[in-house]
This record gives structure tokens, C-alpha cells and sequence, in this order.
């Protein structure tokens, strides 16, 4: 059972340049979170799907575009890659919001140069 | 605004010893809260979770507290050990059905 899985593990980026973050998770789940986590801030809420179709903006959704097509599947876009986005992404997913916990996946490294 | 707090600085005990780490937040009213531990390079794993209505839960050598008055949440390890180093963040739901909110984490070292 793989769980919640990140591609990439690692990037590095142009300024300027696009990119596509895949998460996939094969446990059914309904919710799905991406989160970016820089020193000293925690995890911040970039956008969220609260099953297939649905998207809705997070914390700090700005710079970044997600779709659901597919229930298992979460993709976080970056039109434009600016150095601020420099991070780790997490990835996560459960079965709802509702007293069940959430799966993370292994995180994506992405440096903005 | 809304806000969820923890402990910023780094907890540092005895091997043996309780850790107790805290978790306020302002401005919600969440249905439930959880705890997570995460290691270096390594996602968040879940521990526990405690609702709106519940006082105390215990999981082994953790337990949690949620106080909806204080709005606050306690989450203690006993018999802390070198291996529970790690950092434990809390979060909550932030509108009752899809926002799932973090702290920014309290990092803890265990001392043998």
C-alpha cells in the first residue's frame, strides 16, 4: 500500500519557469491538502479539494493553480516560479476533514533560482 | 485574526521525564484537533486526535487535553525517550469541513 505519493522528490527551478507537482494516493480519499512548509512557519495551506472536480483556495494560494480531474489524483501548478517559492511541498490526503486523520506524502525539495 | 500558537522555542528534557507541549489557538471554533509528529526530511505523521466534546485522551505513553474555554490544547509524552525527539505540530479544522489548519510546531529533545 504506497499511500500518498509525491513527484518529485527534488527540483530546481529558473525564475520564470513552470512546473507540476503530482500527488497521488491510493487509500480513496476524499480530501486532499497542499501545503508549503518554510522555516520557522509550519505548514501553510496552499489549496485544498474536497473530492473530485472541487478545488478551493487555502492560505497562501497565491502563484499557484491546482486541478482534481481524477479522485486519487492532485496537481499543484506554478505558472511562473518566483524565488519566494522556494520550499518544501507536502502533499496530503483523508478521508474527510471530520475526526480522520491525514496522510502525508514524502515532500517535494524545490528550489527557485 | 485566526491564529493557532505553539510553543516557539525548543523544548529540551531529561530522558524519563514528561514533556508537555501547548497549543492555543484564537478566533475558531474547531470541531476536533489533532497532533502530528514530524521528523527531519520526513512528512507528518499523525497521533492523535481529540473532539470538541471530549476532555482527556490517552494513546499509550501521550495524552491530550482540549480546553474549549482556554482554547487550548496540552499534549503530553511520559517516560519521554531519546526516540520521541521530533516535532510535534497541532493542527484543527479550521471551518468545520475542508480547511485543516498547523501550528508551526514545537521542536522537542529528548537528553539521555
Amino acid at each position: 500500500n504506497a499511500g500518498v505519493t509525491q513527484t518529485p522528490k527534488f527540483r530546481v527551478l529558473k525564475t520564470g519557469q513552470s512546473m507540476t507537482l503530482l500527488c497521488a494516493q491510493d487509500m480513496n480519499h476524499e480530501y486532499m491538502y497542499w501545503y508549503r512548509q518554510d522555516p520557522g512557519m509550519g505548514l501553510r495551506l496552499i489549496h485544498y479539494s474536497v473530492g473530485e472536480g472541487t478545488t478551493a483556495k487555502g492560505e497562501v494560494p497565491d502563484g499557484y493553480n491546482v486541478s482534481r480531474l481524477k479522485k486519487q489524483n492532485f496537481l499543484l501548478g506554478l505558472e511562473s516560479a518566483a524565488p519566494s517559492q522556494t520550499s518544501v511541498y507536502f502533499c496530503a490526503s483523508s478521508y474527510s476533514t471530520m475526526n480522520t486523520e491525514a496522510f502525508f506524502g514524502q515532500g517535494t525539495r524545490l528550489t527557485v533560482v | 485574526s485566526q491564529k493557532i500558537e505553539q510553543n516557539s522555542e525548543a523544548l529540551n528534557i531529561q530522558e524519563g521525564k514528561t514533556a508537555t507541549l501547548t497549543c492555543n489557538y484564537t478566533n475558531y471554533s474547531p470541531a476536533y484537533l489533532q497532533w502530528y509528529r514530524q521528523d527531519p526530511g520526513r512528512g507528518p505523521v499523525f497521533l492523535l486526535l481529540i473532539r470538541e466534546n471530549e476532555k482527556e485522551k490517552r494513546k499509550e505513553r501521550l495524552k491530550v487535553t482540549f480546553d474549549t474555554t482556554l482554547k487550548q490544547s496540552l499534549f503530553h509524552i511520559t517516560a519521554s525517550q531519546p526516540a520521541d525527539s521530533a516535532t510535534y505540530l497541532c493542527a484543527l479544522d479550521k471551518e468545520k469541513g475542508g480547511k485543516l489548519i498547523f501550528g508551526q510546531g514545537t521542536e522537542l529533545s529528548v537528553k539521555p
